[in-house]
């Protein structure tokens, strides 16, 4: 089945430095990703989504990557401010419409980003 | 997409009660979905609904049960809850392929 994993726990930076998130997954089948972004006290938000298709995708500050080679995405955050301080999930799924698996996610463990005045 | 709602929100019960979780979505989407989140892991999905008529189980069903009383409404129970299902929950409903959560519950079981 599907597994989602996060290479490091936590990641501290520097308010206005570049943040990078990563997140390996093993399922070949998966070809839908999301990142989501969850705050202390909240539910998880979405940021951005990628599809198999797409090795890039931007969106405002943020960047997901796709490598389907190496089973790797990461998001990136420009000119991280201490609002995006939270705990960032790759989540992967696939499917097609109407599916058994569409819309069903596998999420990764998270990652804990600090980011520091 | 933010119209999930969950009552309540925190919640202390005591080992054995029968409780359960609300969850309610305005939009009619069909697809809805039950997780637990733990402290330092990641959300584990306990049961799923793609239309009032289907309910599936998912990694962790085990202590938990659900019902889909309408499309707008996915209820979670603990029949006879315990310490060890103390945790956050969190209802998600998905519009095509992205779910979008409610805001929590946080559940602690003495």
């Amino acid at each position: 089945g599907e597994s989602v994993g996060l290479h490091l726990p936590t990641l501290s930076v520097q308010e206005g430095d570049n943040s990078i998130i990563n997140c390996a997954y093993s399922n070949s089948a998966s070809d839908y990703f999301i990142w989501y972004k969850q705050e202390s006290g909240k539910g998880p938000q979405f940021i951005i989504d990628i599809r198999s298709n797409m090795d890039k995708r931007q969106g405002q500050r943020v960047t997901v990557l796709l490598n389907k080679t190496v089973k790797h995405l990461s998001l990136q955050i420009a000119a991280t401010q201490p609002g995006d301080s939270a705990v960032y999930f790759c989540a992967g799924g696939g499917g097609n419409a109407g599916g058994t698996s569409y819309g069903k996610l596998t999420f990764g463990q998270g990652t804990i980003l600090t980011v520091h005045p | 997409d933010a119209d999930v709602t969950q009552t309540p929100r925190n919640r202390i019960t005591k080992t054995g009660k029968r409780i359960m979780l609300e969850c309610s979505q305005t939009k009619g989407h069909d697809r809805m979905y039950w997780y637990r989140q733990d402290p330092g892991l990641g959300l584990r999905l306990i049961y799923y609904s793609f239309d009032v008529k289907d309910i599936n189980k998912g990694e962790i069903s085990d202590g938990y049960s659900v019902s889909r009383q309408a499309q707008a409404k996915f209820s979670l129970s603990l029949e006879s809850a315990i310490p060890n299902q103390t945790a956050l929950y969190f209802c998600a409903k998905s519009v095509q392929e992205t779910q979008y959560f409610g805001p929590g519950t946080r559940l602690l079981v003495l």
